[in-house]
Parts: C-alpha cells; sequence; structure tokens
C-alpha cells in the first residue's frame, strides 16, 4: 500500500519570508498524482497545487511551487512571500492512476503558522 | 465558487447508537467520497460511489457502515451502532471525473463526530 509520510507536524514562517513543507511517499508505481491541500481552520481542505508524476517540470501556481523528486519520492512544498492567509493545516496526499475508487492517501498533515 | 458542504458540523452520540452523516455534494460532479481523520491521526480513506454503487471501499467501512444518495443532492454516510473508535471527523468529497483532466477532489468541511 501507498504511505505518505509528512515529518514535519508544526512549521511557523515569518511573513513575507519562504517556508518549505516536506513530504516523502512510498510506492511502487510509475504513474500517479501527488497533491498539497490546504485547511484553514474550520474551513473544507481545498487544492493547493497538484504534480503527475509524468511530467518532470515542477508544478507552480502563483507563490506555492513544488520541489518533486521522483527517485527520491519527495514532494515538497515552497510557500514564497508567506501571507498571514497562508496559515493552515497543509495535507500532502497521493493517488494512484491505477485504483478505479480514486482513493487518496493523506500524510498526517503539517501546521503552518505564519508570524506577522 | 460550488462548495462541498457537510451537517451537521459537530455530532455527539451514545455508543451503539445510529448515526447519519449528510453531504452535498458540488451539482455536476459524479463520484463521491467519505474519508475519516481520526485525532492526530491520519485522513483515511474509507468509499468512493459511482453511479449509486460502491465502486471502491477500505478496510475500515465494514457491514457497520453504509452509504447512500437518496435523492439528486445528498450523499449520506450512515453508522448502524457507533462504537468509540469511531469518533473523527469525517470528511465528504466529490469530484466531476476520474481522468487524467478533472481528478481533483473537493472537499467538505467535515463532520465532528463524538461518541461517548
Amino acid at each position: 500500500a501507498q504511505t505518505v509520510t509528512q515529518s514535519q507536524p508544526e512549521m511557523s514562517v515569518q511573513e513575507a519570508e519562504t517556508v518549505t513543507l516536506s513530504c516523502t511517499y512510498d510506492t511502487s508505481e510509475s504513474d500517479y498524482y501527488l497533491f498539497w491541500y490546504k485547511q484553514p481552520p474550520s474551513r473544507q481542505m481545498i487544492l493547493v497545487i497538484r504534480q503527475e508524476a509524468y511530467k518532470q517540470q515542477n508544478a507552480t501556481e502563483n507563490r506555492f511551487s513544488v520541489n518533486f523528486q521522483k527517485a527520491a519520492k519527495s514532494f515538497s512544498l515552497k510557500i514564497s512571500d508567506s501571507q498571514l492567509g497562508d496559515a493552515a493545516m497543509y495535507f500532502c496526499a497521493y493517488r494512484s492512476v491505477r485504483h478505479t475508487g480514486n482513493q487518496f492517501y493523506f500524510g498526517t498533515g503539517t501546521s503552518l503558522t505564519v508570524i506577522p | 465558487e460550488p462548495e462541498v458542504t457537510q451537517t451537521p458540523s459537530h455530532q455527539v452520540t451514545q455508543m451503539g447508537q445510529e448515526v447519519i452523516l449528510r453531504c452535498v455534494p458540488i451539482s455536476n460532479h459524479l463520484y463521491f467520497y467519505w474519508y475519516r481523520q481520526i485525532l492526530g491521526q491520519k485522513v483515511e480513506f474509507l468509499v468512493s460511489f459511482y453511479n449509486n454503487e460502491i465502486s471502491e471501499k477500505s478496510e475500515i467501512f465494514d457491514d457497520q457502515f453504509s452509504v447512500e444518495r437518496p435523492d439528486g443532492s445528498n450523499f449520506t454516510l450512515k453508522i448502524r451502532s457507533t462504537k468509540l473508535e469511531d469518533s473523527a471527523m469525517y470528511f465528504c468529497a466529490s469530484s466531476l471525473r476520474i481522468d487524467r483532466i478533472q481528478e481533483t477532489q473537493y472537499f467538505g468541511p467535515g463532520t465532528r463526530l463524538l461518541v461517548l
């Protein structure tokens, strides 16, 4: 079974600074998707960014970018110019392209605090 | 922007009682999911549902659980006889389709279930 590990339960960053959240995963598959979801307090999870494993280019969405290292099975999220609204729980997730049920495998999450 | 909604936000029940958690997926979505997160643990997949039937389920989703789409808008998770270990946050999600282009799952805010 696939596993996703987020080794940083909590992180903090100064406003306007850059922070990197780590995620590693274990799989025997060659093609899959990786996601970062953000969950603000008492709000639903929102997709931040996704990466398709067959694409070598790292995904970027405005201030959010990933460092996808397929051989190392690493998928870190970089948040540049951090804003107060970035404070949330961040979940890394894996999805196989094979499974018909389309299920996600999640990490335990990283709680990000943004310091004004 | 359309959102997945869930009711109630919090539910407290006695062990052995039946509970029904409700979700309203995004209106044109076709695939529906339930996940749960026990406090301090990972978000875990429970079940996926498509075309009025379960397409995949995890080991957690035993005979005590059932899902239903009773009408064109609601998607429910029923726990027949709750146990203490069912206490968790339950997330509903939906997606338009599961091909490479539209695989994003949109999550609801969750229902926090506490079994006493």
